[in-house]
């Protein structure tokens, strides 16, 4: 079964400074991939999506993330964080022409001023 | 896009018990899931609404257990029956397909806090 690992649970950094998120996925096919952040007391939104095309993609908030089909990735990154962008992120992975997602665990990130 | 909510937002039952769990989309979309997140733990899919007909339930989720009904396209409901404190977690409904959204990605509701005594 596919399964979506996130290896950093819990991630404090300092304002400014760089952030990578690790995901990684056990599909060898097609696959959709998703980042989902959750701000405290708030929705699951969209951070990110990839389909196909090129392999590094970007999102909302200075967000991007790439895809690496051999290393079964898809990292997220941020050059420069804000206290605001303390949150729970999830990478979520969509084995393609499928419906169901699955999801990694989780990262804590906490950015202290 | 389409805007989703679920009543109610969160909830304290006796064990025994059963609670439906509602979720609203201001438009008509393509397909409705409903998830759980247990306490420290990431989001599992229990099934798929399907309009008109019989869930579809992923492995471990059974039907007895997780009643679900779509009576049309912007409406659906999660039972949680025969309660035990296992069954304390989030649970959240999403939807493809509305409105300004994207066929292929999953929007989610505010999710519903249960807890069971």
């Amino acid at each position: 079964a596919q399964s979506v690992s996130q290896h950093n649970h819990h991630v404090i950094l300092s304002e400014a400074a760089s952030l990578e998120l690790g995901c990684n996925y056990s599909y060898g096919g097609t696959v959709n991939l998703f980042w989902y952040v959750q701000y405290p007391g708030q929705h699951l939104q969209l951070l990110l999506k990839y389909f196909s095309g090129d392999p590094l993609v970007k999102g909302i908030k200075g967000f991007e993330a790439e895809f690496i089909k051999s290393k079964f990735s898809f990292n997220l990154r941020k050059p420069s964080v804000q206290w605001s962008d303390t949150a729970e992120y999830f990478c979520a992975v969509k084995e393609g022409g499928g419906n169901k997602l699955t999801f990694g665990t989780g990262t804590q990130l906490k950015v202290e001023l | 896009s389409a805007v989703i909510s679920q009543k109610p937002s969160r909830d304290i039952c006796q064990r025994g018990t059963s609670l439906t769990i509602q979720c609203q989309v201001d438009s008509q979309v393509t397909m409705m899931f409903w998830y759980r997140q247990q306490p420290g733990q990431s989001l599992t899919l229990i099934a798929t609404a399907n309009q008109g007909s019989e869930a579809t339930y992923e492995s471990g989720f059974v039907i007895d257990k997780f009643p679900i009904s779509r009576p049309n396209l912007t409406f659906s409901t999660l039972t949680v029956s025969n309660m035990s404190p296992e069954d304390s977690s989030i649970y959240l409904c999403s939807f493809e397909g509305g409105r300004d959204s994207s066929t292929d990605t999953q929007y989610f509701g505010p999710g519903t806090r249960l807890t069971v005594l």
